[in-house]
C-alpha cells in the first residue's frame, strides 16, 4: 500500500556518496514535507531528516535532505559501516493518512 | 526525554481479541497526534491510523479502517491498538509513534496470531 516509490537497495564502498530517490505524487509530496527515517537491523524506525532538509539534533551532517515537486531525495556522503540500514521517506497525504515509502536498503561494500 | 514505552510481545490464536499499549512520557501528551505504524517482518512500514488525544480525533489508512481500533486515555498518558478479531496475516511488529510528522517511535510490539 506503499505509494511512495523508492529504489529497493543501493550500495557503496566506506566514503562514497550514495543517494536514495523518493518518488510521490501532487497529494503527498507535491504539498507536503518530506521525513526520512533510518532503521537499523532489529531496531525501531529512527528520525533522520525532518521538513525536507532538517536534521535533529545528534544527526551528523554526512547526511542530508532535498526535495523538488512531487520527489525527494537522500543524501549520505562519506559512507559509513555504520549507514548500512534501511532507509525510508514519509509524508502525510491530503486524503488524511501518512505514507511511506517503500523503502532502500542500503549496503557498505 | 520524550519516551514511547509499548506493551510486550503477544502470541495469539485466529480470531481472538487483542488490545496493545503505548505510554507517552515526558511531552504533554494531548498536544501531539499519536499513530502506530505496521511491520510485517522483512517487510516494510505501513501507516495505520492515529488518534490526537486532545479531543479523540481519529484518523485512519483506508487498509485499516475497520480493521483495527485506535483509542487514548489521557488521563495516563496511553494510546491504544484493539483487534476484535485477529487474523494470521495480522502477525507484525507494531510501532507507535508520536506525531503527523513522525518523530519519536516506540520500540515495538511483536504480535504473533497462529493456530
Amino acid at each position: 500500500q506503499s505509494v511512495l516509490t523508492q529504489p529497493p537497495s543501493t550500495s557503496g564502498t566506506p566514503g562514497q556518496r550514495v543517494t536514495i530517490s523518493c518518488s510521490g505524487s501532487s497529494s503527498n509530496i507535491g504539498s507536503n514535507t518530506v521525513n526520512w527515517y533510518q532503521q537499523l537491523p532489529g531496531t525501531a524506525p529512527k528520525l533522520l531528516i525532518y521538513s525536507n532538509n532538517q536534521r535533529p539534533s545528534g544527526v551528523p551532517d554526512r547526511f542530508s535532505g532535498s526535495k523538488s515537486g512531487t520527489s525527494a531525495s537522500l543524501a549520505i556522503s562519506g559512507l559509513q559501516s555504520e549507514d548500512e540500514a534501511d532507509y525510508y521517506c514519509a509524508a502525510w497525504d491530503d486524503s488524511l493518512k501518512g505514507v511511506f515509502g517503500t523503502g532502500t536498503k542500503v549496503t557498505v561494500l | 526525554e520524550v519516551q514511547l514505552v509499548q506493551s510486550g510481545a503477544e502470541v495469539k490464536k485466529p480470531g481472538e481479541s487483542l488490545k496493545i499499549s503505548c505510554k507517552g512520557s515526558g511531552y504533554t501528551f494531548t498536544s501531539y497526534w499519536i499513530g502506530w505504524v505496521r511491520q510485517v517482518p522483512g517487510k516494510g512500514l505501513e501507516w495505520m491510523a492515529i488518534i490526537y488525544p486532545g479531543d479523540s480525533d481519529t484518523k485512519y489508512s483506508p487498509s485499516f479502517q475497520g480493521q483495527v481500533t485506535i483509542s487514548a486515555d489521557k488521563s495516563i498518558s496511553t494510546a491504544y491498538l484493539q483487534w476484535s478479531s485477529l487474523k494470521a496475516s495480522d502477525t507484525a511488529i507494531y510501532y507507535c509513534a508520536r506525531g503527523i510528522s513522525i518523530d519519536y517511535w516506540g520500540q515495538g510490539t511483536l504480535v504473533t496470531v497462529s493456530s
